[in-house]
């Protein structure tokens, strides 16, 4: 079956430099979340989209933004990147609210 | 922020046992999930038990839920060792469509 892709799979920036995460979802799950997951953390909710609409935000930070397009492809843009950026990105879909998450295996972006 | 809260942060047991997680959580919900993550890895769903449910069964996983103390346990029995990587809890509140994750129990299963 389908999963959820990310790519890149690892990333490497530097300090003040962009980075463009991208997340393609199972194929006619409406849902895309993007979450942010440091080191022996718990996933932190950065923002997501339902029908290609931001349906809520959550920690994202202003220097970041995402969006979903008309194939239902996601990408999440980081400018000014800081230090304190470096973690996994993941990507999730799902099929309607209240219903699972299925979950990409990740970006690992490094800062340095 | 997060409303889940989860015990134990980490738990190390001999292969074989079995192994109890606990979630606890603040405002009323839909539903409650639980997820393994192996390492660096993504996030996999184990197991959906609704508001009005009290217990649930996938395989080796058992799920309860208690809506009157805001808690939920899973309980994996005859631990393997590939059962080794954290759990996490999330919650469905009604308001919106952000999970509310609990911070993970870090379960080791000693060969």
């Amino acid at each position: 079956a389908a999963g959820v892709i990310q790519s890149p799979r690892h990333l490497i920036k530097e300090k003040r430099e962009t980075a463009t995460l991208k997340c393609y979802p199972i194929p006619r799950h409406d849902t895309v979340y993007w979450y942010q997951q440091g080191p022996g953390q718990d996933p932190q909710f950065l923002i997501s989209f339902y029908e290609k609409m931001q349906s809520d935000k959550g920690s994202i930070p202003d220097r970041f933004s995402a969006q979903q397009f008309s194939d239902y492809h996601s990408e999440l843009n980081m400018s000014s990147l800081e230090l304190g950026d470096s973690a996994l990105y993941f990507c999730a879909s799902s099929l309607g609210r209240s219903s699972p998450l299925h979950f990409g295996n990740g970006t690992r972006l490094t800062v340095t | 922020s997060q409303q889940g809260e989860e015990d134990p942060q980490a738990l190390s047991i001999q292969e074989g046992e079995n192994a109890t997680m606990n979630c606890s959580y603040k405002t009323s919900i839909n539903n409650l999930q639980w997820y393994r993550q192996n390492s660096g890895r993504g996030l996999v769903h184990l197991i959906l038990i609704r508001s009005n449910e009290r217990e649930k069964h996938s395989g080796r996983l058992r799920v309860t839920l208690d809506t009157s103390k805001k808690s939920s346990s899973l309980l994996i029995t005859a631990s393997r060792a590939a059962d080794t990587a954290s759990y996490f809890c999330a919650t469905d509140a009604d308001s919106n469509y952000q999970l509310i994750w609990g911070a993970g129990t870090k379960l080791i299963i000693k060969p």
